[in-house]
């Protein structure tokens, strides 16, 4: 069964880059979709984008210009890169297994806050 | 591209049954067999229950059902069981390849 770990720092400073990582076990990162979603505090969720097994990514329209999703198969990772970040990107971010048409398992979430 | 309409509260009784409704159009809900829906426990992480419109992950009661009439999606959940509380939230594939969420719907067992 696949299993999803995030990690990252959970402080970033206002206008600086949010960097997580999702390392997947039971698994491996070449085959399937992999997405990354948030959730910011008491909020609904978000859908920021996925990358595909051959390596091509589409992001939320509203997130795109700020956003790079990436695989590293050596290490069986995929990762997460939000540029300029402010304040409302304050969320809790999931890592999940699927892309398009549905995602069937997930990370248990790492809260990032930005803050000063 | 708007989020999904979803109550933003729905309620009923153990034993009962109870029905959220997701609303979109036809350029995601209508317009594809890719809607699913997800339980998620104050605290947890998404668990899906429903994919592709009807179908249940196995593991999933069968208490647990979804369907589609035109631009809208439900999911009923038969049985209510105290452990049904949690948000529920529905999702679909959107034109131009992107992913659509529902607000989320908080479910309460009385």
């Amino acid at each position: 069964q696949v299993q999803l770990q995030e990690s990252g720092p959970g402080l970033v400073k206002p206008s600086e880059t949010l960097s997580l990582t999702c390392t997947v076990s039971g698994g491996s990162v070449s085959s399937y979709y992999w997405s990354w979603i948030r959730q910011p505090p008491g909020q609904g969720l978000e859908w920021i984008g996925y990358i595909s097994n051959s390596g091509n990514t589409n992001y939320n329209p509203t997130l795109k210009s700020r956003v790079a999703i990436s695989v590293d198969t050596s290490k069986n990772q995929f990762s997460l890169k939000l540029i300029s970040v402010t304040a409302a990107d304050t969320a809790v971010y999931y890592c999940a297994r699927g892309g398009l048409f549905g995602l069937d398992s997930w990370g248990q979430g790492t809260l990032a806050t930005v803050s000063s | 591209q708007s989020a999904l309409t979803q109550p933003p509260s729905a309620s009923g009784s153990r034993g009962q049954s109870v029905t959220i409704s997701c609303t979109g159009t036809s350029s995601d809900v209508g317009g594809y067999s890719y809607v699913s829906w997800y339980q998620q426990h104050a605290g947890k992480a998404p668990k899906v229950i429903v994919y592709e419109v009807t179908k249940r992950p196995s593991g999933v009661p069968d208490r647990f059902s979804g369907s589609r009439s035109g631009n809208t999606a439900s999911l009923t959940v038969s049985g209510l069981q105290v452990e049904d509380e949690a948000d529920y939230y529905c999702s679909s594939y959107a034109r131009s390849s992107t992913v659509l969420f529902g607000g989320g719907t908080k479910l309460t067992v009385l």
